[in-house]
């Protein structure tokens, strides 16, 4: 079984403030995912990386996958309320039928 | 398109009792999961299936079984509830499997086994 952890666990910060969450490995993956999910809802996916090195934005997050794709990070710039929620990387196995998930960044933005 | 919807939204079992967690798609995804989720734990593949007819194991199969008699539509049973099995439990389901698909969540079952 792949084994995603991801740091921190915990975030509080106050609106305006940038940064950075973790999501590292031992193993090599084709792709990863990145999913935001708010309370009481199912997660929504937010970015998939497939290209070691590469780096995706979207609007204030930036993801970067590593260039051994082993780990990756998910920058968020000027933080806002809005971004509160638990940030979850996710990947597949090598067979390609399996999803596993880290345990998760639960970020709080305080205004 | 409704997406991926789940019943009940909230259950609470005694210990023995049996369910079954309803879960549908309307995007004709041949790939369907369950997951649950546990505090700090995120989330954990129960069982999945990559078409009708066609159920396999997950992470944490043991006191739940499947089945996929459609495309549309992937029920769990918890067979013999247990208060290990308080949870909230998600279902969701994608094009394929694998790490490079998006998954669409279902909202979620939070179940409270007593």
């Amino acid at each position: 079984t792949q084994l995603l952890e991801q740091s921190p666990q915990f975030l509080s910060i106050q609106e305006g403030e940038n940064l950075t969450v973790y999501c590292n490995s031992s193993s090599v993956f084709s792709s990863l995912q990145w999913y935001r999910q708010e309370p009481g809802e199912g997660p929504v996916l937010l970015v998939t990386v497939v290209t070691g090195g590469e780096v995706k934005k979207l609007k204030r997050l930036t993801f970067q996958f590593g260039d051994a794709r082993k780990d990756s990070s998910l920058h968020i710039t000027a933080a806002q309320p809005g971004d509160t929620g638990l940030y979850l990387c996710a990947a597949g196995n090598n067979a390609g039928n399996m999803l596993t998930f880290g345990g998760g960044t639960r970020l709080m933005v305080k205004p | 398109n409704a997406g991926v919807t789940q019943t009940p939204k909230f259950q609470v079992l005694k210990t023995g009792q049996s369910m079954t967690l309803q879960c549908a798609q309307d995007m004709n995804h041949e790939y369907m999961s369950w997951y649950r989720q546990d505090p700090g734990m995120g989330l954990r593949l129960i069982h999945y299936s990559v078409g009708a007819g066609i159920t396999d194991q997950g992470e944490v199969p043991n006191g739940y079984n499947v089945s996929r008699s459609t495309t549309e539509d992937f029920p769990l049973r918890l067979l013999s509830a247990a208060p290990s099995q308080t949870s909230v439990y998600f279902c969701a389901s994608s094009r394929q499997g694998g790490g490079s698909w998006e998954q669409y969540f279902g909202p979620g079952t939070r179940l409270t086994v007593t």
